[in-house]
Order: structure tokens, then C-alpha cells, then sequence
């Protein structure tokens, strides 16, 4: 299947300094990333849509200002967690739509996840 | 509003056969996702539906009715290692959305010697 690969798999960091996860598609193009967040026992929530080259599409609730996503290009997209409060702990997950030769029904492929702790 | 349904927990024995049910009700359609996941691990891709009927892989099957708003994971001759999370997502279309996913809240399943 298509891969995604997601960077740093852990981090811990600070409160009150900055962290960037990054999401890669590494055999395929995606012009559309989505980044989730799951806290322990629950399901993922969407936090936004990322496109290649324009502006992410943040869901209600989701401070633009704190967690800022960049597309810069077909197969890179990262977010980065700013002024980190333990609050933001939690495992990130990006996902990309796959539109590989081969690969039918626009599926939607995962990275591995990043979890954040900050202290 | 958006709204998926799937069984909290589910338990069953090894080599026997579980079917996991998910129902929906979503502004739009544009195809349903099954997911594994294992306790702190991302989801992996188990199937994807867009037509009525069933889509057969392996061990796991995934039947779609849309006129039902239905959809059930078959697991058969199940294995230790299939004790994990399933979850059901539908992706829809509406307003500004690029037809990310809505999950439901996932079915934790526990296969028993």
C-alpha cells in the first residue's frame, strides 16, 4: 500500500516551546493531508485539512495561531505545535489521500503517528 | 449533523468469525473506510466501500448498503493479533471539505484463547 511517513515518532518537549511533526508521503503525491489528534481511549478528531500551496482548513474549535500547518509541497506537510502546554500532549496522526497508479477508491492512507509530551 | 455508530466492545474466540457493525448518517457520501488499530498506533487501512455489497480480502470482508446507511466488518478464522480497535469511517462531501473522514468511536474487539 501507499506510505505515509510521519517524524518524530516521540518528542518531548518543554512547556512553552515549539515542536514541528512532519507527514511525508513517500511514494505518491497528496494534495490533501489531514492532520488528527487522539487523546488516550478516544477516537481521532480532526484538527485540519492541509493543501499543497494554500491555506490549511481548520475545524471548529482548532486554534489556527497554536497549531500551524504548512503544505509546502505534493508530498510534504508538517504541523507545528507552538508555545507547547501539557495540555497539547497527545499522539498526532496525519493521513494522506492516495491517488497512485494502482490504487483505486481515493483511499486514504495514515503515518505511523506522533506522540508529544510536554513537561 | 454527522453521526456513526459502531458497538463499543465486542469479545469472541480464536478461529471463530466476529462481525462488526458501523450505521451512519452523513450530509453527503462519498465512500466508507474500516481501520485497525492497535493500542497506541496510528489506524491501518483495512477496506474501502463506495458500492453496495461486499468487498472481500483475505480474512476481512466489508459490506456497504447506502440506502441502509450500513456497513459491517466480517473477521473470519480470527487470530490473537486481531484484538484491536476497528473503527468505521465515512468520508463526505459538503461546503468547503475535501472529503476528509468522520470516524465513529471505534470497537474495541478481544479475541480469546
Amino acid at each position: 500500500g501507499a506510505v505515509v511517513s510521519q517524524h518524530p515518532s516521540w518528542v518531548i518537549c518543554k512547556s512553552g516551546t515549539s515542536v514541528k511533526i512532519e507527514c511525508r508521503s513517500l511514494d505518491f503525491q497528496a494534495t490533501t493531508m489531514f492532520w488528527y489528534r487522539q487523546f488516550p481511549k478516544q477516537s481521532l478528531m480532526l484538527m485540519a485539512t492541509s493543501n499543497e500551496g494554500s491555506k490549511a482548513t481548520y475545524e471548529q474549535g482548532v486554534e489556527k495561531d497554536k497549531f500551524l500547518i504548512n503544505h509546502a509541497s505534493l508530498t510534504l506537510s508538517t504541523l507545528t505545535v507552538t508555545s507547547a502546554h501539557p495540555e497539547d500532549s497527545s499522539f498526532y496522526i496525519c493521513s494522506a489521500r492516495a491517488y497512485p497508479r494502482g490504487f483505486s477508491g481515493n483511499t486514504i492512507y495514515f503515518g505511523e503517528g506522533s506522540w508529544l509530551t510536554v513537561v | 449533523g454527522q453521526n456513526i455508530d459502531q458497538p463499543t466492545e465486542m469479545t469472541a474466540t480464536e478461529g471463530a468469525i466476529v462481525q462488526i457493525n458501523c450505521t451512519y448518517q452523513t450530509s453527503g457520501f462519498n465512500g466508507l473506510f474500516w481501520y485497525q488499530q492497535h493500542a497506541g498506533e496510528a489506524p491501518t487501512f483495512l477496506s474501502y466501500n463506495v458500492l453496495d455489497g461486499l468487498e472481500e480480502k483475505g480474512r476481512f470482508s466489508s459490506f456497504l448498503s447506502r440506502s441502509k446507511g450500513y456497513s459491517y466488518l466480517l473477521l473470519k478464522e480470527l487470530q490473537m493479533k486481531d484484538s484491536a480497535s476497528y473503527l468505521c469511517a465515512v468520508r463526505h462531501n459538503y461546503g468547503g471539505s475535501q472529503g476528509n473522514l468522520i470516524f465513529g468511536k471505534g470497537t474495541k474487539l478481544s479475541v480469546k484463547p
